[in-house]
């Protein structure tokens, strides 16, 4: 399995609605990524975790809550989010923490916030 | 700090034509780089990385130290290599590390 699965593949949500992200893989990959694509631009780094561990943080807004239950599963949750929040959020996982080697991509959710 | 610059927002080519995708970076240690191809419709996904060397779909790119290029090549362009392509680059400081993304080119050929 090569494969990151995102779930789910399109969300709207209102300003007030807690909801959340979810992430998976199964290729042993100890690095996990969140990161942010808004259209006709590259994507934006949010969150990286390292064996489990949060280990950088982009400055990304409270009411964008990443966990980590384990190391195949990564989660985003979110509350209260802005229009402006409206994206397609990506997961993705690397064998090394680091980025230094290939990091797979999921499909991405596309979020719609009203 | 930590830069990937693609000056082309669109390359447009017709069919057979050579292919050129221009990447510069910037960093002051041992970069590693990669670039990523997103067709429509789907996720993102690596081409190719400059460790391996390797040609993939007839694309090949070579590490230029001296100039801090990455730029990708193709002798024959075809009407599936239209997408967009994100020239990216890892970098790791201390215990964190990083995989940074150009602001991506998007290739049209036409038939």
């Amino acid at each position: 399995d090569t494969e990151v699965t995102q779930t789910p593949k399109h969300l709207v949500m209102g300003m007030t609605n807690k909801k959340s992200l979810k992430c998976e893989q199964h290729m042993g990959h100890r690095a996990m990524y969140w990161y942010k694509q808004k259209a006709k631009k590259p994507p934006e780094l949010m969150f990286v975790y390292s064996y489990e561990k949060l280990s950088i943080n982009e400055s990304v807004p409270s009411r964008f809550s990443p966990e980590c239950p384990n190391s195949s599963l990564l989660n985003l949750h979110l509350h209260a989010l802005q229009p402006e929040d409206s994206a397609l959020y990506l997961c993705a996982s690397s064998h090394l923490p680091g980025g230094r080697a290939e990091a797979f991509f999921g499909q991405g959710t596309r979020l719609t916030v009203v | 700090a930590q830069r990937v610059t693609q000056p082309e927002k669109l390359l447009s080519v017709f069919k057979g034509a050579p292919v050129e995708l221009k990447c510069n970076y910037s960093y002051s240690g041992s970069p590693e780089l990669f670039w990523y191809v997103q067709y429509s419709r789907q996720r993102l996904q690596l081409l190719l990385r400059h460790i391996s060397r390797e040609s993939i779909k007839g694309f090949t790119a070579d590490l230029n130290k001296g100039e801090t290029s990455f730029h990708l090549k193709k002798p024959f362009a075809q009407e599936e290599d239209s997408a967009m392509y994100y020239c990216a680059l890892s970098y790791y400081g201390g215990s964190q590390g990083n995989l940074i993304f150009g602001k991506g080119t998007k290739l049209s050929v036409k038939p």
